[in-house]
């Protein structure tokens, strides 16, 4: 049973453009919602993360929008740069799980110049 | 100062054949994971550790054993490999001051 739900699998933008990805969970004792950036021959690292008592969070060039009825997050990505090009998961995780992440089965996206 | 090892970063082994990969970590975070990567997967917890001595399953832990005798130290064992195992594994560590784990390089097994 996936309990993170992420779309799409794949996604090409253009530079400059906007990336979003989306994701949806089924378990609503997650409290932690992070995304996550992987490079090739790389692990996967914190990008950012927010908590369901906020609606949205922003850093730089990247946003999450939180929707706690609707049991959906997603992950916005402004004037995306060919250097964004990688695999991005979004994950949830339980207060009483220590750092347990669960994973939605990633994004690979690719910017094109 | 690394962080977090794992080793080796590439294997090949034979089917049948028993392998152990490596994790250590010099932060003594409290808890340690094992996930698998697959196209199309995600990342899937093998197994994890709140402690030393204590570990626990997670969603996919036919197949392997973990160890926890030292904090800096959670190796994880395939007792008889087998091609389903072929993967890249990653071991991560948490419970510092916030709630981010932080995953090593990787080890890309091929189970053949």
């Amino acid at each position: 049973q996936q309990q993170v739900k992420q779309s799409p699998q794949s996604l090409i933008v253009q530079k400059g453009g906007i990336s979003i990805i989306n994701c949806a969970y089924e378990n609503t004792a997650f409290d932690y919602f992070p995304w996550y950036q992987q490079f090739p021959g790389k692990g996967p690292a914190l990008l950012i993360a927010i908590r369901p008592d906020v609606s949205e969070k922003k850093e730089g060039r990247f946003t999450i929008s939180f929707n706690k009825s609707a049991k959906q997050f997603s992950l916005h990505i402004m004037d995306s740069q060919p250097g964004d090009s990688a695999t991005y998961f979004c994950a949830a995780s339980m207060n009483n799980a220590g750092n347990m992440l669960t994973f939605g089965g990633g994004t690979r996206l690719m910017v094109k110049p | 100062d690394a962080g977090i090892t794992q080793s080796p970063r590439y294997k090949i082994t034979e089917t049948g054949r028993q392998v152990t990969l490596m994790c250590h970590q010099t932060w003594s975070h409290s808890y340690m994971f094992w996930y698998r990567q697959d196209l199309g997967h995600g990342l899937r917890l093998i197994y994890y550790s709140a402690a030393a001595d204590i570990t626990d399953k997670g969603e996919v832990p036919d197949g392997y054993v973990v160890s926890r005798s030292k904090t800096e130290n959670f190796p994880l064992t395939l007792e008889s490999a087998t091609r389903s195992q072929t993967s890249v594994y990653f071991c991560a560590t948490g419970g510092g001051t916030g709630r981010e784990a932080f995953f090593g390089q990787g080890t890309r097994l091929t189970v053949v």
